[in-house]
């Protein structure tokens, strides 16, 4: 079983608010990425990130901000959040060389 | 473009009753084809990598093959335990330094018994 952690799984939060997306693994990969997936649509890639102080835009614009200060650790921040960012975002991690991409169990958010 | 269709969105099988999910995939070429499980709520778990064409894995009930425009994902007597959304997804040789992966929109499967 794969160990990369996020929280919170739910949240639900008003308009205008702070929030910050959890993400931690302790396998030592190096990749780590941020993807957000709507009920029944894919997966899209909003960030990811080959190390420490590395940080990099996906495919999907995304208003959200990303860091990586440590390596088990990858939060992702919504300075301000709106209705329009509801959704279920899913943080996964993979070794250098290695594509085989492990997942958390995801934060689903609601932006009232 | 690079894309990724599933094929069908959801399947409905009798427990025992054995069937094939399809994905087609156009890419820039294929570094590699990947198949998640998806439970609901869940993060997706890994299942297979596929790296060329003629090539086959299993994994208990479930064996996938690639050729140059698809992959199978072959459920062989399936149970209820099996019921689950599986996700294709593929990495362009291009996309190579990033790991990108572009995701099919997954087939939902209910096993009932």
């Amino acid at each position: 079983e794969a160990d990369i952690y996020q929280t919170p799984r739910y949240l639900v939060i008003g308009t205008g608010k702070k929030i910050t997306l959890e993400c931690s693994q302790t396998m030592g990969h190096d990749k780590m990425y941020w993807y957000q997936q709507d009920p029944g649509m894919e997966l899209h890639l909003i960030h990811y990130s080959y190390g420490v102080n590395s940080t990099e835009k996906g495919d999907l614009s995304s208003e959200s901000t990303v860091s990586r200060i440590r390596t088990e650790h990858f939060p992702l921040t919504l300075e301000s959040a709106r209705p329009s960012h509801t959704s279920q975002y899913l943080c996964a991690s993979s070794l250098q060389g290695n594509t085989e991409a492990f997942f958390g169990q995801g934060t689903r958010l609601t932006v009232v | 473009e690079d894309q990724v269709t599933q094929s069908p969105e959801a399947l409905r099988l009798q427990e025992g009753e054995s069937s094939s999910l399809n994905c087609s995939y156009t890419v820039s070429g294929l570094r590699g084809l990947f198949w998640y499980r998806q439970d609901p709520g869940k993060g997706p778990e890994f299942l297979f990598t596929l790296y060329s064409a003629g090539e086959e894995k299993e994994k208990e009930r479930l064996k996938a093959t690639l050729t140059k425009k698809e992959s199978f994902l072959h459920i062989t007597a399936p149970k209820p335990e099996d019921s689950a959304t599986y996700l294709c997804a593929v990495q362009a040789l291009v996309q190579f330094n990033t790991d990108k992966l572009i995701f099919g929109t997954g087939t939902r499967l209910q096993v009932f018994p």
